[in-house]
């Protein structure tokens, strides 16, 4: 199975500043199936991205992602107070599909 | 507007077989985009694909999980259901169903989240 690995574990920035969140598969993921989720605390996730760079309906495009293979990006480019929260990211080209642990972004 | 609610007995008993129902509000199960999903997330920890189902009864399943799983549907009501047998402790969690747009034979993305249900396994 892949695992994705996200970096770094937490990541304290202040509103307005850039977040660049990273995601790394131990194996390509195919054709680039790979999601990012925002879970607020008692919350569901929500689906930011899917194929590694379209954004969902609705989503700010403040959210941006990127890469390809095995190593992704999301990047928020200027944080808003609702955007602390923790962040997964999600393979599902590759049987079983696998989240990642987790980046949590909190305020500085 | 589609809504996905999860319901459940909230705890069960080690060794017993747990129960989850999704029902699908504001939409069909039967509509030939879809494909229907669950995923639990221990207390503070991440997230765990279990298992997804299509309206014709196609299932597919993690096959890390530990415990039996069954997921089934009953289109005339509008619902999904999970059944993991023998719980431990381990399957302590928050426990959500989500639909998945685009099914490309190995998963797909999860576009729309119930609330989530907590169950605990507990003597």
């Amino acid at each position: 199975e892949i695992v994705l690995t996200q970096s770094p574990g937490t990541l304290s920035l202040s509103p307005g500043e850039r977040a660049t969140l990273s995601c790394r598969a131990t194996q390509s993921v195919r054709s680039n199936f790979l999601a990012w989720y925002q879970q607020r605390p008692g919350q569901a996730p929500r689906l930011l991205l899917y194929g590694a760079s379209t954004r969902t309906t609705g989503i700010p495009d403040r959210f941006s992602g990127s890469g390809s293979g095995t190593d992704f990006t999301l990047t928020i480019s200027r944080l808003e107070p609702e955007d602390f929260a923790v962040y997964y990211c999600h393979q599902y080209g590759n049987s079983p599909q696998t989240f990642g642990q987790g980046t949590k972004v909190d305020i500085k | 507007q589609v809504q996905l609610q999860e319901s459940g007995p909230g705890l069960v008993k080690p060794s017993e077989t747990l129960s989850l129902t999704c029902t699908v509000s504001g939409g069909s199960i039967t509509s030939p985009n879809y494909y229907w999903s669950w995923i639990r997330q221990p207390p503070g920890k991440g997230l765990e694909w279990i298992g997804t189902i299509y309206y014709t009864g196609s299932t597919y399943y993690n096959p890390s999980l530990k415990s039996p799983v069954t997921i089934s549907v009953d289109t005339s009501k509008n619902q999904f259901s999970l059944k993991l047998a023998s719980v431990t402790g381990a399957d302590t969690a928050v426990y959500f169903c989500a639909r998945v747009a685009w099914w490309n034979s190995a998963g797909g993305s999860f576009e729309i989240w119930g609330q989530g249900t907590m169950l605990t396994v507990s003597s």
